[in-house]
Formats: structure tokens, C-alpha cells, sequence
């Protein structure tokens, strides 16, 4: 099972730049690197996924670097909405076309007004 | 919405009762996922399926806990005999076949055991 790590919690102004890393350092092959979003009492919120280089899309920005032993989420300009639980997953292939999601503890980013 | 639909959405029991969960998939997602949450950490696997069959179960789901999905839509997740231990949000989600690396959450059951 590929391990993930990333910061527990995270304080930012409104309008930065917030970036979370995470590490992955026994990710496999046919692994992906995915995001989520949580608020509270609701079920979290596909961000954005990626295998290597840099993935954009309205939200977020992915990089992962050439080993794919660590990827950084980039949310640029946050607003107090933002302020959520953040989980970084590698989705582990399974087997017959399936993928497994195992989640972290997260990040928890507090953006301050 | 034609989101992931979970009902009800709070159940407070008292321990030793019976609770089923219900979990409605986005229309013509073949998988489907059951995980459990408590406070301040993350969502745990508990079992998953593809169609009707369940392809996986976690250590977590003990011999109090079975899920079915009798004809590949939506799916039910009963837990015998409950226990305080079990108060958490439990969560559902699905994923399409040709993007089966992304997972749709409902916004989970939270069940309460006192």
C-alpha cells in the first residue's frame, strides 16, 4: 500500500498562493496521484488527478516531479471558501481494470480573511 | 442533482439495535465504494463493488457489518448489533467505468450509537 504524507494543517491569507505537498515514496508504476477536497459533514471532492509532469485544470494545479516520489497541489489565489480539508491519494491499481482509494489524514488549510 | 444520494442522512440508535444505510450510485456508475469516517481522520475503506458482485472487503468490516447490491444500482450497508465504536459518517461513493480512478461521494450517513 503506497503511503502518503503531508502536512497536517496549513494557515494562508486570503488571495495567496497555497501550495500542499505530499510524498509518496513507494508509489508503483500503474499508480495515480489524486486530490480531494473535504468540508466538514460533507464527502470529499475530486480536485484534480495526474500521473507526471504538471496538470491544470479551473481549480487547481498538479506538479509531479520525473521520480513521482512527491506531488505539490497549487490552489492559486484562495478565498476563505477554500478552507477545507485537503487528502493527496495515490490510487493504487487493483487488479481487472479496478483502482483502490486510501485516504490519509489530510491537510487541513485555514485560509485567514 | 444526479448526485450520490445517501439516506438517511443522520441516525442516532442505541447500542445492541439494527441500522441499514442506503446508497443511491450517479446512474450507470459500475462501481461502488463504502468507507467510514470518524473525527479527524480520514475516510477508511470498508468494501467496494463492481455491478452486483462485491470484489473487496476490508479487515475493518466485521461479521456486524454486510453491504449488498442486489442488482447493480443502488446498494444497502447494515450493521448488526451495534456498538458505540461504530458511531461515524459513512460514506459512499461511485465511479464510472471508463474514469474508474475518480470517486463521486454522497455526503455520507453519520450514525450516532448511544
Amino acid at each position: 500500500l503506497a503511503k502518503t504524507t503531508q502536512p497536517i494543517s496549513m494557515d494562508s491569507y486570503e488571495g495567496q498562493e497555497v501550495n500542499i505537498t505530499c510524498s509518496h515514496n513507494n508509489i508503483a508504476t500503474n499508480d495515480y496521484i489524486t486530490w480531494y477536497q473535504q468540508f466538514p459533514s460533507q464527502g470529499p471532492r475530486f480536485i484534480i488527478q495526474g500521473y507526471k509532469t504538471k496538470v491544470t485544470n479551473e481549480v487547481a494545479s498538479l506538479f509531479i516531479p520525473a521520480d513521482r516520489k512527491s506531488s505539490t497541489l497549487s490552489l492559486p489565489r484562495v478565498s476563505l471558501s477554500d478552507t477545507a480539508v485537503y487528502y493527496c491519494l495515490v490510487v493504487q491499481y487493483s487488479g481487472a481494470g479496478s483502482y483502490q482509494l486510501t485516504f490519509g489524514k489530510g491537510t487541513k488549510l485555514s485560509v485567514i480573511p | 442533482d444526479t448526485g450520490v444520494s445517501q439516506n438517511p442522512r443522520h441516525k442516532i440508535t442505541k447500542r445492541g439495535q439494527n441500522v441499514t444505510f442506503r446508497c443511491d450510485p450517479i446512474s450507470e456508475h459500475n462501481r461502488l465504494y463504502w468507507y467510514r469516517q470518524t473525527l479527524g481522520q480520514g475516510p477508511e475503506f470498508l468494501t467496494y463493488f463492481q455491478n452486483e458482485a462485491q470484489l473487496e472487503k476490508s479487515r475493518l468490516l466485521s461479521d456486524r457489518f454486510s453491504a449488498e447490491r442486489p442488482k447493480g444500482s443502488f446498494s444497502t450497508l447494515e450493521i448488526q448489533r451495534t456498538e458505540q465504536g461504530d458511531s461515524a459518517m459513512y460514506l459512499c461513493a461511485s465511479s464510472p467505468r471508463e474514469r474508474n480512478t475518480e470517486a463521486f461521494f454522497g455526503q455520507g450517513t453519520r450514525l450516532t450509537v448511544v
